[in-house]
């Protein structure tokens, strides 16, 4: 069966220092696909990255970056010099390619608090 | 702006009565799907239209909930009877293939009193 993990429920940290959240997925379809969403105060959900599970290079986005480990069924978020503004909560989400639905298995999300 | 239209943002209702939602993608999409967020949950699967087929319910999809795109364009969500447990944040979400991540709406948040 898919799952994902977020085992984190909340963390708080100062202003500029780095923060890694995690993510952990379990599934037994060969071929699928790794997301990281945001959610702001606001509510809207908004799209970080994708990763498929052919292509476990890391990837850094400005602060971000992503590690994604197939050996430990991992998918980390590391945020650089966190800010204010990154406060949110951050959801990990798993989708599969067997059904050709492409339907999102989220985790129950991490709470970000960054602290001025 | 998202390219995903909800309406309405807010909605209170009492026990008992139907509610309707409304979800309009800005531009054309061929997938559709419906989410359901509670308090301090992920999102959760309801439903997925690829045009104007409904090819896909998840077992959370009572038999009081309904949904359609008429024509592909355009989705309603219906709720029939609500009951407390359906206050939620209702989310429509559109993606031309899924892998490559869906866009969000802002949802529609139902509070059943």
């Amino acid at each position: 069966a898919q799952k994902v993990t977020q085992a984190q429920t909340e963390i708080s940290v100062v202003e500029k220092e780095d923060v890694t959240l995690d993510c952990v997925y379990e599934t037994r379809d060969t071929t699928y696909y790794l997301f990281w969403y945001k959610q702001p105060p606001s509510g809207e959900l908004v799209f970080l990255i994708r990763r498929n599970s052919f292509d476990e290079q890391n990837e850094i986005s400005g602060r971000y970056s992503w590690n994604f480990q197939k050996s430990t069924s991992s998918f980390n978020f590391t945020i650089t010099a966190s800010q204010v503004v990154d406060s949110a909560v951050y959801f990990c989400a798993l989708s599969e390619d067997g059904s050709g639905t492409y339907k999102y298995i989220f985790g129950t999300g991490t709470r970000l608090k960054v602290l001025a | 702006d998202t390219g995903v239209s909800q309406n309405p943002r807010h909605k209170i209702t009492k026990r008992g009565q139907n509610v309707t939602f409304r979800c309009d993608p800005i531009s054309e999409h061929n997938r559709l799907y419906w989410y359901r967020q509670t308090l301090g949950q992920g999102p959760e699967f309801l439903t997925y239209f690829q045009n104007e087929a409904q090819l896909e319910k998840s077992r959370l999809l009572s038999d009081r909930f309904s949904a359609e795109r008429p024509k592909g364009s355009f989705s309603t969500l219906e709720i029939q009877r609500t009951e407390q447990g359906d206050s939620a944040m209702y989310l429509c979400a559109l993606g031309e293939a899924g892998i490559y991540g869906y866009t969000f709406g802002s949802g529609t948040r139902l509070t059943v009193v």
